[in-house]
């Protein structure tokens, strides 16, 4: 079965800092790797991904996130965050392996909070 | 490209009446619909998958009788929450996934905020 984690439920970081929100996953085989973002009473809107390839990938708004294979991690970072970046933000996975019918697994969420 | 919408927005019932939530994708052809229920300061729980023009597959613990799915067109599905409750309440999101051109994200609607008195 995949699973996600997001170890911490809230980030909290001042504008102009480096930002990162942690996300480990479990799959059987090759993970599709999500993030999202939500902001309040609002759907996800997705910020990138990880199919293959380059282990950087880089997203919407200046966000990105490095897959690392040998630590099972998919972290979402930026290099300077903004008032605006604070939202809901989910890590998402789904296992090429055994397909998963197409599922997303979702994590619990990172409350991400910029503060000026 | 790929935005999916969600109608109503929010919507408001009595205990014991049903509501019919749409999802349309409005630029792309959705070949498989998912409908997630998710609750204050919580993960997406997904409820059902669905693919055009057949039976939604529904998730484990998910009554099939009372959240009823509708996958009739490539743009339209429906989620018909049938003799609400209060402990019904919830946020509802769908998404769409389109099989072509190798996507593999899913694309989410806005919500629908559901509450049942």
């Amino acid at each position: 079965a995949q699973s996600v984690a997001q170890p911490e439920d809230q980030v909290n970081v001042a504008e102009g800092n480096p930002l990162t929100v942690k996300c480990t996953y479990s799959v059987s085989g090759n993970p599709y790797l999500f993030w999202y973002v939500q902001y309040p009473n609002r759907g996800l809107q997705f910020l990138l991904k990880y199919i293959t390839g380059d282990n950087l990938v880089k997203g919407s708004y200046g966000f990105e996130a490095e897959f690392n294979k040998s630590q099972t991690s998919f972290h979402l970072k930026k290099p300077s965050a903004l008032v605006s970046d604070s939202a809901l933000y989910f890590c998402a996975v789904r296992d090429i392996l055994t397909g998963g019918g197409n599922k997303l697994t979702f994590g619990t969420g990172t409350q991400l909070k910029v503060e000026l | 490209g790929a935005v999916v919408s969600q109608h109503p927005s929010r919507v408001i019932c009595k205990s014991g009446t049903s509501v019919k939530i749409e999802c349309r994708s409005l630029d792309f052809q959705a070949t498989t619909m998912f409908w997630y229920r998710q609750f204050p300061k919580q993960s997406l729980m997904l409820m059902a998958t669905s693919n055009e023009g057949s039976k939604a597959t529904y998730e484990q613990g998910v009554e099939k009788d009372k959240f009823l799915i509708n996958h009739a067109s490539l743009t339209l599905s429906t989620l018909t929450v049938t003799s609400a409750h209060p402990e019904d309440s919830s946020f509802y999101i769908c998404s769409a996934r389109t099989s072509s051109g190798g996507s593999y994200e899913q694309y989410f609607g806005p919500g629908t905020r559901l509450t049942v008195t």
